[in-house]
């Protein structure tokens, strides 16, 4: 499975934009990108996806650079309650569904 | 819909004795994940099934632990005997197996302490 680099964690303040990094330099044309992120207590949630175009949604949008090396994850505006552990996942088009969860990025939002 | 729903929610056992925890996937989801979760390791995948057959069990750990899912809405995950290490979180999770995207809804989770 490709891997993903995340860094361990990120502090943001309430209100402004949060951009989490992901680099994934062996991805292939195949794999989709994918986040999640796990609120304290809880199970992972999905948050976006996508494969080669940015994508947007009522949660987040997801950059997706050119060479699709890295992906960057933008939340508008944080909020308190987007407070979470942040992870970015490879996974195989067509093939295996599984979700192999790394380390992820915890995300401290400051009010 | 009531989401993926996992039984018990906390779980505290003696070393040696055999602990099941259950799982209800959501309706029409026909993928079925179970999750370890530890400070020390994160999350791992233990097993996945899809339309109630193990199509993956390279993540558990060792004999001890086996999974079965008799039918599309019910799931479990023995341990037999438990051991103090394997003291975690463990989270169900579900999703529909369509073309090729599919996003998985996770459970609450099972905290389980062996002592």
């Amino acid at each position: 499975d490709a891997k993903t680099t995340q860094p361990n964690s990120m502090e943001s303040n309430e209100e402004e934009p949060v951009h989490l990094p992901c680099n994934h330099s062996t991805i292939s044309g195949t794999d989709y990108i994918h986040w999640y992120r796990q609120l304290p207590s809880q199970g992972p949630e999905y948050v976006i996806h996508g494969l080669t175009s940015n994508v947007n949604n009522r949660m987040a949008s997801l950059a997706i650079a050119e060479d699709r090396k890295s992906s960057t994850l933008i939340l508008h505006r944080a909020t308190l309650r987007d407070a979470a552990v942040y992870y970015c996942i490879l996974s195989k088009r067509g093939g295996s569904e599984k979700l192999v969860f790394g380390k992820g990025t915890k995300l401290t939002v400051n009010p | 819909d009531a989401g993926v729903i996992q039984s018990p929610r906390h779980e505290v056992t003696e070393m040696g004795q055999e602990v099941t925890l259950r799982c209800k996937p959501i309706s029409g989801h026909n993928s079925l994940f179970w999750y370890r979760q530890t400070m020390m390791r994160g999350l791992e995948l233990l097993i996945y099934f899809n339309n109630n057959v193990p199509i993956d069990d390279s993540g558990m750990p060792e004999d001890r632990f086996s999974a079965k899912m008799p039918n599309a809405s019910f799931s479990t995950l023995k341990i037999q005997p438990s051991e103090p290490r394997d003291s975690a979180v463990y989270f169900c999770a579900s999703s529909l197996r369509f073309r090729e995207f599919t996003e998985a809804f996770f459970g609450q989770g099972t905290r389980l302490t062996v002592v």
